[in-house]
């Protein structure tokens, strides 16, 4: 089993629409959840930390659900700018190495 | 503040020749670097992890002698792709923890390297 696993999509939303995005993860003993944003052809930029209990910034919020080992990240209010491959990942300790998921494609169409 | 330089930014070579490709961070002082290669479409592919002052660890799967990996200080570390073929041609993006901010768990790529072998 991978040890991310995401629906790669791709997701195509209208302008305005809400979307969520699950991860899974396999190693029950990760500690730090992170969802990343990729942009064609360009590097991964942090879009938000995932907290115990859950957090939101401005029209993202992010979930985790230790119980079921799955992260959320629920987008308000699509914007055309949110396109882009989002990616999660889990760390077990801060010095570990970091394994991305394989990253679920947002297309918001006018 | 936590920029990581990434240079090259795009790289051509001929098939057979070696590339280099530095990560620095410019800001911070990076405890470890973590160096992926992302083909057309498909996910950031993890393939080393690099402590400073000590060997490179790499994932299954990829080849140390071919992959070289040096991390000299607490600021750079290097990729050379050694005797390079099409197959090689992709995208490399190296990412660095900061020392000071190192329980957060959170990584700064460089804006990627992309090599085409012909």
């Amino acid at each position: 089993r991978k040890e991310v696993e995401q629906d790669p999509g791709p997701f195509n939303v209208p302008e305005g629409a809400t979307v969520a995005f699950n991860c899974t993860y396999s190693n029950s003993a990760s500690q730090s959840f992170f969802w990343y944003r990729q942009d064609c052809r360009k590097e991964p930029k942090l879009l938000m930390s995932v907290y115990s209990s859950g957090n939101e910034d401005g029209r993202f919020t992010a979930q985790l659900n230790r119980a079921s080992q799955y992260i959320s990240l629920l987008i308000r209010d699509s914007k055309l700018s949110d396109s882009a491959t989002y990616l999660c990942v889990g760390v077990k300790t801060s010095y570990d190495k970091v394994i991305f998921g394989p990253g679920t494609s947002l297309s918001v169409i006018p | 503040g936590a920029v990581v330089s990434q240079h090259p930014s795009r790289v051509i070579c001929k098939s057979g020749t070696s590339v280099k490709i530095e990560c620095r961070s410019l800001d911070f002082q990076a405890t470890t670097m973590f160096w992926y290669r992302q083909f057309p479409k498909q996910s950031l592919m993890l393939m080393a992890t690099s402590n400073e002052g000590s060997k490179a660890t790499y994932e299954q799967g990829v080849e140390k002698d071919k992959f070289l990996i040096n991390h000299a200080s607490l600021t750079l570390s290097t990729l050379t792709v050694t005797s390079a073929h099409p197959e090689d041609s992709s995208f490399y993006i190296c990412s660095a923890r900061d020392r000071e901010r190192v329980n957060t768990g959170e990584l700064f790529f460089g804006e990627g390297s992309r090599l085409t072998v012909l």
